[in-house]
Parts: structure tokens; sequence; C-alpha cells
């Protein structure tokens, strides 16, 4: 279990778009900013997006972050099958002075 | 370019200690701190702690106080975890990630190592 929640499961079509949604309190989403990783299977998570809403250079622009209050969306258009993976929102918690997790989203391609 | 490679997977009994490396390179050392999360079988990612590069100032997640050592070597640019009174519901692949944090928070890691499995066995 996890202070973040995350639905464990999201599917879409190649070239259409997901959203994956994370939710928090204050003590984390609220107040900190939030990060979208991606693991793909067998290999170290990547990060896709970092404070809410900003990209690195190597991701592509297919990926988006942004925020509202105590919730955060990660958005992927143009899916393809390489997507096909886990994806987890990360922030800082004020309350558990820790680094926490959502327990992640399965993304499928169909 | 930044890189985090760490030790090769382990595997121990129940109550003893593993000790996982981590050499960095690629960045400054002492301008980032190294965090250590893991992953359960089957289970998300858990953030364990952070350590500063700096000062070696760490942070640990409550279940792990006691139990968790993180240290730093800055001649060799290598970070160390050690867990001590291994249980079998250890057993994880642990990743070391680059990270900032400031007093008051961290911000995440963005580079990550590929990871050590670790199991723990009878």
């Amino acid at each position: 279990q996890s202070v973040l929640t995350q639905p464990p499961s999201v599917s879409a079509a190649p070239g259409q778009k997901v959203t994956v949604s994370c939710s928090g309190a204050s003590s984390n989403i609220g107040s900190h900013f939030v990060s979208w990783y991606r693991r793909l299977p067998g290999t170290a998570p990547q990060l896709l997006i970092y404070e809410d809403n900003k990209r690195p250079s190597w991701i592509p622009d297919r990926f988006s972050g942004s925020k509202s209050g105590t919730s955060a969306t990660l958005g992927i258009t143009g899916l393809q099958t390489g997507d096909e993976a886990d994806y987890y929102c990360g922030v800082w918690d004020g309350s558990l002075s820790a680094y926490v997790f959502a327990t992640g989203t399965e993304v499928t391609v169909l | 370019q930044v890189q985090l490679v760490q030790s090769g997977a382990e595997v121990m009994q129940p109550g003893a200690s593993v000790k996982v490396s981590c050499k960095t390179s690629g960045y400054t050392f002492t301008n980032y701190g190294v965090s250590w999360v893991r992953q359960a079988p089957g289970q998300g990612l858990e953030w364990m702690g952070w350590i500063n590069g700096y000062n070696g100032n760490t942070q640990h997640a409550q279940r792990f106080q006691g139990r968790l050592t993180l240290t730093t070597d800055t001649p060799t640019t290598t970070a160390y975890m050690e867990l001590r009174s291994l249980r079998s519901d250890d057993t994880a692949m642990y990743y070391c990630a680059r990270e900032f944090c400031d007093p008051a928070r961290c911000f995440g890691p963005d580079f990550w190592g590929r990871g050590t499995q670790l199991t723990v066995s009878s």
C-alpha cells in the first residue's frame, strides 16, 4: 500500500492517447514536485517527467505531466507498442519525511 | 554521461547482512546525493533512503531505521548500502540512483543503476 494512488492498468490502441492519474494529499502532491518514471520489462526505471511537468531533453514531447491540487497526471500521446511498461509517480512526503512512489500503472497497447 | 554501476547479485541467509556498491561517474559526485530504491517481486518501487555526496548526511525511510546504513567514498565516487538482519521479504531488486535533496525535501531520482538482485533464503 502507498500514500499515492494510481489505477492498476490503462490501455489504448496504437496512436491514441492515455492518461495515468496519481492521487495524493496535501503533505505530498499538494506541496512538493511530482516526478514520473517508466520501467520497461527487465530494465531500471527511467525518469520521464520531473518538477510536475518538465521533460529531460531525451524524452519525446509525446510525454507530458500536469498537476492540480493533490492530483497529478501523466499523458502519453501517439501511443506505441514500445510504450508498454509500468509507470510510477513519485513525490516527497513532508509528513513521512520520505520520498514515496505509487504502486504503479501498467500501460497496455491494444 | 551519467552512469551508476552496481555490484552483482547476492544470495544471503536470513539474519545475515549485505553490502551493495554503486560506482558513479559522469557528474560531480559532491553536487548530488545517492538514493536507494528497491522493488520486491510483484510490488512497486520503495524508497529506502538517501545520502548526501558532499557531507554524508543521510535520510532514511522510517521502516528501515536501525537496519540500513548508507555510506560513500568520495575519492572513488562510490556509494554503499548495507542492510542488516535480512529477512525473506527483503528479497528484491535494489537500485541506486542519483538524487538531489535540500534540507527540506528530496526531488526524486533522475539517473538509475541497473539494479542488484538480492535473494534472502535459507
